[in-house]
């Protein structure tokens, strides 16, 4: 089992709707990451947060540390939103610290 | 002003060969990375320097040894190339990652395909 669950696997939903992907780990953590990445391939951090919420623009990201989960919120969803989102969570290794990613939601908004 | 450079962004080479992946950074960071992503789209590190020391080594064959001159570079030289290894290889950095707000930049990946 992986130690990072994102759900759903893909989403596809209409322009306009409110988007929630969710993150679920299962380890401690020192702070988690949300990453898109576009068909082209590029990836981009959208967040980074330890607790609480963070927001930009349409994008809103909340994490619960008692949990172990994370959701990443898009309002007013665009075609543009399109793509593959990816939680990953930073976790101690040996003194150094790594990110340890989940699967990615694909997501598609139609138009 | 590209943050996080990398050459080539395809490569294509046959089994056995012996190739070279080039990262620049010009964010001023002290830690790099290199990331692969499988056909699956699934990420995981193989690498990770900080001030020009290695400091993560996940399972990764020996056949790949990463090379840091210098804190703006580290390059991926994978020798004796074979077909699982085709993948996207990604380069990422960040100031250090132990400090709070440290996120990671990433370059545009490379796709190697081993024929």
């Amino acid at each position: 089992k992986n130690e990072v669950e994102q759900s759903p696997q893909n989403l596809t939903a209409q322009e306009g709707e409110f988007i929630t992907i969710n993150c679920s780990y299962s380890v401690g953590i020192s702070a988690l990451h949300w990453l898109q990445q576009h068909p082209g391939g590029g990836i981009v951090s959208l967040f980074m947060l330890s607790s609480g919420k963070k927001k930009h623009g349409r994008l809103i990201a909340t994490i619960n540390i008692q949990e172990k989960h994370s959701s990443l919120h898009i309002t007013a969803s665009h075609p543009r939103d399109s793509a593959v989102y990816i939680c990953a969570v930073r976790v101690a290794n040996f003194g150094n610290e790594k990110l340890t990613f989940g699967t990615g939601t694909r997501l598609t908004i139609i138009p | 002003d590209t943050a996080v450079s990398q050459t080539p962004k395809y490569l294509v080479t046959q089994m056995g060969n012996d190739k070279s992946i080039k990262c620049e950074q010009n964010l001023g960071h002290d830690t790099m990375y290199w990331y692969k992503q499988d056909s699956k789209k699934f990420l995981k590190i193989m690498f990770s320097y900080n001030n020009k020391e290695l400091i993560i080594n996940e399972t990764v064959p020996n056949r790949f040894s990463p090379k840091s001159p210098d804190k703006a570079h580290l390059n991926l030289h994978i020798n004796s190339l074979e077909l699982g290894d085709s993948a996207v290889y990604f380069c990422a950095s960040s100031q250090d990652p132990a400090r709070v707000g440290a996120e990671q930049y990433f370059g545009p990946g490379t796709r190697l395909t081993v024929t």
